[in-house]
Order: structure tokens, then C-alpha cells, then sequence
């Protein structure tokens, strides 16, 4: 099943606004993913946040963790067209290093 | 090259059929994982590999099969393909050590017919 679970299914913004995609999950985490993947293509890492972490950078992209609400939120700033594509949040907990995925966010950035 | 590289990038295969995806990783890690892709339903897990002599059935296993032939590969079969088997399948492999961020192949896209 499940753990995390993305919120909206579906976004369509202009380019440059702000675009923000929220993932929530149901168990204790090590710590939390976010992936993209562009139409039909392989998934790419984004961004990891530990555990014990709150907020994280990198470039364009913001992304938040409240363990107290079991909820991530990923932020990306000035979006531009080549951001099209589909983002997953996943999520690690327990003693390996399995990942289980979310459905995905599909983001659409219009010109 | 790619760090991940998945055979063949297309199938189209009749139900009943055995069939056999290859993948291959350039990492040097030790964890490989095949995972499959449905619209609606994300990503989930089929096997996973944390070394050569290490198997592990993930969340949907039942119906497929694997082989971890070394370290840089690790395949998946399908022993008889149906069509609910119809997906994108992709391979994965992770850092040796947390945080464990995951390199994915391109997927195989698989029709079975």
C-alpha cells in the first residue's frame, strides 16, 4: 500500500508562479524523497530530507518536513515550462533502504 | 553511459510467454530493486537485491521472478506473461549507505497482448 500520499493530483500554473506539491504519509520515516519524472522517462532524485530535519534547499527548489503532521511539502519557485512533468514524493522508514512511493503530482507549467 | 541501464526500452509480448528484462548499473552498489509503474498507482516495489546472494519479494511479486547475476545486474522475469502484467517497469539502485537516494533506469515498457 501506499505511504505517501500527494496532494494536489494535478496542477496547472503559469510560468513563473510558485508551485507548491504536498505529500503526507501514514508511519515514522528515516526520511522523505522527492522524485520527478518526465512523460515515460525514468524517475530523477530531487531532493532528501532527513528526519530530524525542517526545511531544505536546493536551487529553485524548497522543501519542508513536519513529522508532527506527517506531511512534506515541495516548493518550486520562478517554475518555468521544462518543469512539466510528474513529481513523487517517497518515503524510507524502518532498517533498510526500501522506498515506498506516493502517486505522483502532475505538474503542468503553462508559457 | 547511463548509470542505469534497462533492455529492451520497448516489449510488446503475446500472454503466455516468458519473458526476461535486463538491467545493469555502473554504480558499483551493492542494493538493486525493480519496481513497476501503472497509471493512478505510483511506483511499487516487485523485488529488491541488497547483494549478489540477497532476495527479497517486495510488495507485488506474485507472477515474476528475478536473478542477480552480479553486482551490476539484475534481472526480471516474467515466467508467463498476462496482460494485467502490461506496465513500466524500472530498475533502481541505491547509496550503500543512509540516506539512501536511488538512481533509476529509463524503463521497459511492456505490452503483453
Amino acid at each position: 500500500s501506499q505511504q505517501g500520499e500527494e496532494d494536489p493530483q494535478a496542477l496547472s500554473i503559469q510560468e513563473g508562479e510558485n508551485a507548491t506539491m504536498n505529500c503526507s504519509y501514514k508511519t515514522s520515516i528515516n526520511n522523505l524523497q522527492w522524485y520527478r519524472q518526465n512523460s515515460g522517462r525514468g524517475l530523477v532524485h530531487l531532493i532528501l530530507i532527513r528526519s530530524n530535519e525542517r526545511e531544505k534547499h536546493s536551487g529553485r527548489l524548497r522543501v519542508t518536513l513536519d513529522t508532527s503532521k506527517k506531511s512534506s511539502s515541495l516548493l518550486i519557485t520562478a517554475s518555468r515550462a521544462a518543469d512539466t512533468a510528474s513529481y513523487f514524493c517517497a518515503t524510507e522508514a524502518g532498517a533498510n533502504s526500501k522506498l515506498t512511493f506516493g502517486k505522483g503530482i502532475t505538474l503542468s507549467v503553462r508559457p | 553511459d547511463a548509470d542505469v541501464t534497462q533492455t529492451p526500452r520497448n516489449r510488446i509480448t503475446k500472454t503466455g510467454k516468458r519473458i526476461m528484462l535486463e538491467c545493469s548499473q555502473t554504480k558499483g552498489h551493492d542494493r538493486m530493486y525493480w519496481y513497476r509503474q501503472d497509471p493512478g498507482l505510483g511506483l511499487r516495489l516487485i523485488y529488491y537485491s541488497f547483494d549478489v546472494k540477497d532476495i527479497n519479494k517486495g510488495e507485488i511479486s506474485d507472477g515474476y521472478s528475478v536473478s542477480r547475476q552480479a553486482q551490476a545486474k539484475f534481472s526480471l522475469s516474467l515466467e508467463s506473461a498476462i496482460p494485467n502484467q502490461t506496465a513500466l517497469y524500472f530498475c533502481a539502485t541505491s547509496d550503500p549507505t543512509p540516506p539512501y537516494g536511488y538512481t533509476f533506469g529509463s524503463g521497459t515498457r511492456l505490452t503483453v497482448v
